[in-house]
Protein backbone atom coordinates (compact mmCIF):
# COMPACT_ATOMS: atom_id res chain seq x y z
CA UNK A 1 0.00 0.00 0.00
CA UNK A 2 1.17 3.65 -1.01
CA UNK A 3 2.44 5.61 2.05
CA UNK A 4 3.21 8.92 2.35
CA UNK A 5 7.06 9.05 4.06
CA UNK A 6 9.08 11.49 5.79
CA UNK A 7 13.13 12.19 6.50
CA UNK A 8 14.30 12.56 9.00
CA UNK A 9 12.13 10.42 11.95
CA UNK A 10 14.08 13.07 14.61
CA UNK A 11 15.81 16.36 14.39
CA UNK A 12 17.42 18.33 17.18
CA UNK A 13 18.43 21.49 16.04
CA UNK A 14 19.65 24.76 18.13
CA UNK A 15 17.41 28.11 18.43
CA UNK A 16 17.85 30.08 15.71
CA UNK A 17 19.05 27.56 13.38
CA UNK A 18 17.41 26.82 9.85
CA UNK A 19 15.60 23.02 9.31
CA UNK A 20 14.37 21.55 6.45
CA UNK A 21 11.65 18.75 6.68
CA UNK A 22 11.13 16.57 3.76
CA UNK A 23 8.35 14.33 2.67
CA UNK A 24 7.26 12.20 -0.53
CA UNK A 25 3.93 12.05 -0.52
CA UNK A 26 1.71 8.92 -2.14
CA UNK A 27 2.50 9.49 -6.17
CA UNK A 28 -0.80 9.93 -7.40
CA UNK A 29 -1.88 12.38 -4.98
CA UNK A 30 -2.23 16.36 -5.93
CA UNK A 31 -2.68 18.24 -2.22
CA UNK A 32 -0.32 18.08 0.16
CA UNK A 33 -0.55 19.66 3.56
CA UNK A 34 1.78 19.73 7.30
CA UNK A 35 0.11 19.92 10.31
CA UNK A 36 1.87 19.76 13.65
CA UNK A 37 1.52 18.53 17.07
CA UNK A 38 2.67 19.85 20.44
CA UNK A 39 3.71 17.02 22.50
CA UNK A 40 0.09 16.56 24.65
CA UNK A 41 -1.79 18.96 22.65
CA UNK A 42 -3.74 18.06 19.51
CA UNK A 43 -2.76 17.91 15.62
CA UNK A 44 -3.06 21.62 13.90
CA UNK A 45 -3.27 22.13 10.33
CA UNK A 46 -0.14 24.60 9.14
CA UNK A 47 -0.07 24.50 5.48
CA UNK A 48 -2.38 23.32 2.23
CA UNK A 49 -0.32 23.22 -1.26
CA UNK A 50 -1.49 22.65 -4.59
CA UNK A 51 -0.45 23.03 -7.91
CA UNK A 52 2.47 24.51 -6.76
CA UNK A 53 1.01 27.30 -4.45
CA UNK A 54 0.41 27.93 -1.07
CA UNK A 55 -3.91 27.16 -0.99
CA UNK A 56 -4.50 27.94 2.70
CA UNK A 57 -2.28 28.70 5.79
CA UNK A 58 -2.48 29.36 9.49
CA UNK A 59 -2.04 31.87 11.90
CA UNK A 60 1.05 29.62 13.42
CA UNK A 61 2.42 29.60 9.83
CA UNK A 62 4.06 32.76 9.94
CA UNK A 63 6.86 34.19 7.91
CA UNK A 64 9.32 31.54 9.39
CA UNK A 65 8.11 28.91 7.59
CA UNK A 66 8.05 28.19 4.08
CA UNK A 67 6.98 24.97 1.67
CA UNK A 68 8.49 24.29 -1.27
CA UNK A 69 8.03 21.32 -3.87
CA UNK A 70 11.65 21.08 -5.41
CA UNK A 71 10.78 18.51 -7.73
CA UNK A 72 8.10 16.10 -8.94
CA UNK A 73 8.39 13.51 -5.51
CA UNK A 74 9.62 16.02 -2.75
CA UNK A 75 7.61 18.27 -0.36
CA UNK A 76 8.99 20.34 1.92
CA UNK A 77 8.76 22.67 5.12
CA UNK A 78 11.14 25.06 5.77
CA UNK A 79 11.97 26.58 9.48
CA UNK A 80 14.00 29.57 8.99
CA UNK A 81 15.11 30.67 12.26
CA UNK A 82 13.58 27.91 14.99
CA UNK A 83 12.17 28.93 18.54
CA UNK A 84 11.84 26.82 21.21
CA UNK A 85 8.21 26.77 20.53
CA UNK A 86 8.65 24.94 17.42
CA UNK A 87 9.19 21.60 19.47
CA UNK A 88 6.70 19.11 17.81
CA UNK A 89 5.89 16.39 15.73
CA UNK A 90 5.28 17.65 12.32
CA UNK A 91 3.00 15.64 10.05
CA UNK A 92 3.08 15.64 6.09
CA UNK A 93 -0.08 14.65 4.75
CA UNK A 94 -1.44 13.86 0.96
CA UNK A 95 -4.61 13.58 -0.77
CA UNK A 96 -6.28 12.82 -4.22
CA UNK A 97 -8.62 15.38 -4.32
CA UNK A 98 -10.20 18.01 -2.82
CA UNK A 99 -13.91 17.93 -2.79
CA UNK A 100 -15.64 17.56 0.50
CA UNK A 101 -14.98 13.49 1.30
CA UNK A 102 -11.38 13.34 0.18
CA UNK A 103 -9.22 11.97 2.79
CA UNK A 104 -5.94 12.37 3.97
CA UNK A 105 -3.26 10.45 4.47
CA UNK A 106 -0.55 11.23 6.99
CA UNK A 107 3.12 10.20 6.96
CA UNK A 108 5.08 9.14 10.37
CA UNK A 109 5.97 12.75 11.42
CA UNK A 110 9.25 14.13 12.04
CA UNK A 111 9.96 14.95 15.65
CA UNK A 112 11.77 18.23 16.18
CA UNK A 113 13.26 19.84 19.21
CA UNK A 114 14.69 22.55 19.28
CA UNK A 115 17.18 23.47 22.46
CA UNK B 1 -17.00 26.93 21.68
CA UNK B 2 -14.05 25.47 20.30
CA UNK B 3 -14.34 23.94 16.43
CA UNK B 4 -14.14 20.40 17.40
CA UNK B 5 -14.61 19.23 20.76
CA UNK B 6 -14.27 15.59 21.93
CA UNK B 7 -14.80 13.56 25.37
CA UNK B 8 -11.57 14.22 27.26
CA UNK B 9 -11.10 10.77 28.34
CA UNK B 10 -9.45 8.36 28.98
CA UNK B 11 -11.69 5.23 28.99
CA UNK B 12 -10.77 2.33 30.51
CA UNK B 13 -12.76 -0.87 29.79
CA UNK B 14 -12.32 -4.67 29.63
CA UNK B 15 -11.77 -6.45 26.78
CA UNK B 16 -14.98 -7.67 25.14
CA UNK B 17 -16.55 -3.81 26.32
CA UNK B 18 -18.25 -1.64 23.70
CA UNK B 19 -17.53 1.89 23.99
CA UNK B 20 -18.71 4.93 22.30
CA UNK B 21 -16.98 7.60 21.32
CA UNK B 22 -18.71 11.33 20.91
CA UNK B 23 -17.36 14.85 18.95
CA UNK B 24 -19.07 17.82 18.26
CA UNK B 25 -18.15 20.52 15.79
CA UNK B 26 -19.14 24.04 15.56
CA UNK B 27 -18.75 25.14 11.43
CA UNK B 28 -22.25 23.99 10.02
CA UNK B 29 -20.67 24.33 7.08
CA UNK B 30 -18.26 21.52 7.39
CA UNK B 31 -18.55 18.71 4.55
CA UNK B 32 -16.32 15.77 5.16
CA UNK B 33 -15.84 14.11 9.15
CA UNK B 34 -13.44 11.42 10.01
CA UNK B 35 -11.91 9.52 12.49
CA UNK B 36 -8.51 8.81 12.96
CA UNK B 37 -6.47 6.43 15.61
CA UNK B 38 -3.32 7.54 16.72
CA UNK B 39 -1.07 5.33 18.80
CA UNK B 40 1.71 6.94 21.24
CA UNK B 41 3.86 9.50 19.44
CA UNK B 42 2.66 7.78 15.88
CA UNK B 43 0.63 9.48 13.05
CA UNK B 44 -2.75 9.72 12.65
CA UNK B 45 -4.19 6.74 10.72
CA UNK B 46 -7.21 7.11 8.80
CA UNK B 47 -10.20 4.80 10.61
CA UNK B 48 -13.33 5.85 8.55
CA UNK B 49 -14.77 8.24 6.88
CA UNK B 50 -17.99 9.57 8.42
CA UNK B 51 -21.39 9.64 6.43
CA UNK B 52 -24.54 11.32 6.88
CA UNK B 53 -26.14 7.68 6.34
CA UNK B 54 -23.68 6.31 8.83
CA UNK B 55 -20.72 3.41 7.89
CA UNK B 56 -19.98 0.60 9.53
CA UNK B 57 -16.77 -1.24 9.32
CA UNK B 58 -16.60 -4.33 11.24
CA UNK B 59 -16.52 -3.80 14.95
CA UNK B 60 -16.58 0.25 14.30
CA UNK B 61 -19.77 2.11 13.33
CA UNK B 62 -19.33 5.81 12.67
CA UNK B 63 -22.32 8.28 12.77
CA UNK B 64 -23.38 11.75 11.85
CA UNK B 65 -25.92 14.16 13.03
CA UNK B 66 -25.59 16.95 10.77
CA UNK B 67 -28.89 18.89 12.30
CA UNK B 68 -26.89 18.75 15.91
CA UNK B 69 -23.12 18.44 14.11
CA UNK B 70 -22.26 15.67 16.00
CA UNK B 71 -20.42 12.60 15.10
CA UNK B 72 -20.30 9.21 16.76
CA UNK B 73 -17.80 6.21 16.86
CA UNK B 74 -18.43 3.17 18.14
CA UNK B 75 -16.39 0.14 19.06
CA UNK B 76 -17.98 -3.12 19.62
CA UNK B 77 -16.74 -6.23 21.57
CA UNK B 78 -12.99 -4.30 21.93
CA UNK B 79 -9.72 -5.35 21.68
CA UNK B 80 -6.78 -5.16 24.15
CA UNK B 81 -5.20 -3.62 20.37
CA UNK B 82 -7.80 -1.25 20.35
CA UNK B 83 -6.20 0.59 22.62
CA UNK B 84 -5.38 4.26 21.42
CA UNK B 85 -6.24 7.87 20.95
CA UNK B 86 -9.26 8.83 18.86
CA UNK B 87 -9.07 11.74 17.03
CA UNK B 88 -12.33 13.20 15.54
CA UNK B 89 -11.46 15.57 12.47
CA UNK B 90 -13.57 17.55 10.22
CA UNK B 91 -12.73 18.79 6.82
CA UNK B 92 -12.89 22.57 6.68
CA UNK B 93 -13.67 22.72 2.83
CA UNK B 94 -13.56 26.72 2.11
CA UNK B 95 -12.49 28.44 -1.42
CA UNK B 96 -11.83 25.02 -2.87
CA UNK B 97 -9.31 23.95 -0.48
CA UNK B 98 -9.77 21.79 2.38
CA UNK B 99 -7.73 21.20 6.04
CA UNK B 100 -8.70 19.00 8.34
CA UNK B 101 -9.60 20.44 12.09
CA UNK B 102 -9.03 18.22 15.01
CA UNK B 103 -10.37 17.47 18.33
CA UNK B 104 -8.31 16.78 21.07
CA UNK B 105 -8.63 13.17 20.83
CA UNK B 106 -9.93 10.86 23.22
CA UNK B 107 -7.68 7.87 24.68
CA UNK B 108 -8.71 4.81 24.83
CA UNK B 109 -7.11 1.51 27.56
CA UNK B 110 -8.37 -2.01 27.01
CA UNK B 111 -7.41 -3.75 29.61
CA UNK B 112 -7.58 -7.94 30.02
Amino acid sequence: EPEVTQTPSHQVTQMGQEVILRCVPISNHLYFYWYRQILGQKVEFLVSFYNNEISEKSEIFDDQFSVERPDGSNFTLKIRSTKLEDSAMYFCASSTRLAGSETQYFGPGTRLLVL
Amino acid sequence: RKEVEQDPGPFNVPEGATVAFNCTYSNSASQSFFWYRQDCRKEPKLLMSVYSSGNEDGRFTAQLNRASQYISLLIRDSKLSDSATYLCAVGAFSGGYNKLIFGAGTRLAVHP
